[in-house]
């Protein structure tokens, strides 16, 4: 069964911390992973998107990595900000070449305080 | 600010009841996606359409339904609605038929509430 397992379902830091969320899947054939960002009552948005052939990639202080091997990815965000409060959703394409097959985590909810 | 747009912003109705939500894709965007966003189960992709067409299908019910006019705009139609339809529907668009590594563009949502 195609899944995708977050973890941890909700995180409290301080401003400035560094953090780091994780999502595991189950999702076969796999095409590419997202992460996005829900603020509260609004649509997510896009961060990353990556296939299986990249490990990293960066958007701003906010670093994806994937491992494909393990099926692991992971949301590494540097120096959080008040506004980084928000859900943080993990999404993988299980399609092929001309179709969509969308599997959602059920996100990470991350609070930041002062 | 997306660029997609969605109306109406709330809706109340009571079950048993029909109603319609609109969504106005990005300009250009050829490809409109509906998502339903429940508070215990996340979001689930429901259907997609690229140029009028349907494209892909997800937990969609038989009670609802959705078109792509020659406009690109996309209704999502819900009908004999019951309690566990209230949720927010949130409507994207994109250039491309798949989302391969194509960003998807959100729009601000409909919150629906059954009584």
């Amino acid at each position: 069964k195609n899944q995708v397992e977050q973890s941890p379902q909700s995180l409290i830091i301080l401003e400035g911390k560094n953090c780091t969320l994780q999502c595991n899947y189950t999702v076969s054939p796999f095409s590419n992973l997202r992460w996005y960002k829900q603020d509260t009552g609004r649509g997510p948005v896009s961060l990353t998107i990556m296939t299986f052939s990249e490990n990293t990639k960066s958007n701003g202080r906010y670093t994806a990595t994937l491992d494909a091997d393990t099926k692991q990815s992971s949301l590494h965000i540097t120096a959080s900000q008040l506004s980084d409060s928000a859900s943080y959703i993990c999404v993988v394409n299980a399609g092929s070449y001309n179709t969509d097959k969308l599997i959602f985590g059920t996100g990470t909810r991350l609070q930041v305080f002062p | 600010d997306s660029g997609v747009t969605q109306t109406p912003k709330h809706l109340i109705t009571a079950t048993g009841q029909r109603v319609t939500l609109r969504c106005s894709p990005r300009s250009g965007d050829l490809s409109v996606y509906w998502y339903q966003q429940s508070l215990d189960q996340g979001l689930q992709f429901l259907i997609q359409y690229y140029n009028g067409e349907e494209r892909a299908k997800g937990n969609i019910l038989e009670r609802f339904s959705a078109q792509q006019f020659p406009d690109l705009h996309s209704e999502l139609n819900l009908s004999s609605l019951e309690l566990g339809d209230s949720a927010l529907y949130f409507c994207a668009s994109s250039v491309a038929p798949t989302g391969r590594m194509d960003t998807q563009y959100f729009g601000p949502g409909t919150r629906l509430t059954v009584l």
